[in-house]
């Protein structure tokens, strides 16, 4: 099946910096990816719909500002977490559809910890 | 409002035992559902995918089945395994002018030997 690669799979950083958080489709063209967090033991929360070429969709309540979402190629898209606080810390999960079949696919997720 | 509950909200069976899990959806105009397993700290993996006209699915231990009148799926395991213990989430999408996928807020499932 596809995949799509997420990366890092953690990351701790200071109060303040901002991080990076790759997603990327390896085996197909993802012109729409997704953008989720996730707390324990809860669902995913959709945060933002990523369209190569364009702006972001965000979700109500999610600050565009402060969570950066760029999505220059059809295999990569980027969620920066800007200035990050320690309620920012969380699971965040990409998605990246396959255009083909329009299923969804999951990257492995990242473990933000801001100290 | 479009809405995916599932139940139980977490389950606890012996290895080797069966167990089927419940979602009921508010979700229209629907597309297809999903049955995801998702391991901690890990991305869902997808089960089985239904669309309306499909009613039961089979993907190795698990079979799915769709009730598109009564909007409800379930997922059975059979036979379960240790390695099944994780979070069990039916996810539905709409077929609007772009798909809308509502996510269920997911079943636990441990497996204990």
């Amino acid at each position: 099946g596809a995949v799509v690669s997420q990366h890092p799979s953690r990351v701790i950083c200071k109060s303040g910096t901002s991080v990076k958080i790759e997603c990327r489709s390896l085996d197909f063209q993802a012109t729409t990816m997704f953008w989720y967090r996730q707390f324990p033991k809860k669902s995913l929360m959709l945060m933002a719909t990523s369209n190569e070429g364009s702006k972001a969709t965000y979700e109500q309540g999610v600050e565009k500002d402060k969570f950066l979402i760029n999505h220059a190629s059809l295999t990569l898209s980027t969620l920066t977490v800007t200035s990050a606080h320690p309620e920012d810390s969380s699971f965040y999960i990409c998605s990246a559809r396959d255009p083909l079949n329009t299923e969804a696919f999951f990257g492995q997720g990242t473990r933000l910890t801001v100290v | 409002k479009n809405q995916v509950e599932q139940s139980p909200q977490s389950l606890i069976i012996l290895e080797g035992k069966n167990c089927t899990l419940q979602c009921n959806y508010t979700v229209s105009p629907f597309s297809n559902l999903r049955w995801y397993k998702q391991d901690t700290g890990r991305g869902p993996v997808s089960l089985t995918i239904m669309t309306f006209s499909e009613n039961t699915k089979s993907n190795r231990r698990y079979t799915a089945t769709l009730d598109a009148d009564t909007k409800q799926s379930s997922l059975h395991i059979t036979a379960s395994q240790l390695s099944d213990s994780a979070s069990y989430i039916c996810v539905v999408t709409t077929k609007t002018s772009y798909d809308k996928v509502i996510f269920g807020p997911g079943t636990s499932l441990s497996v204990i030997p």
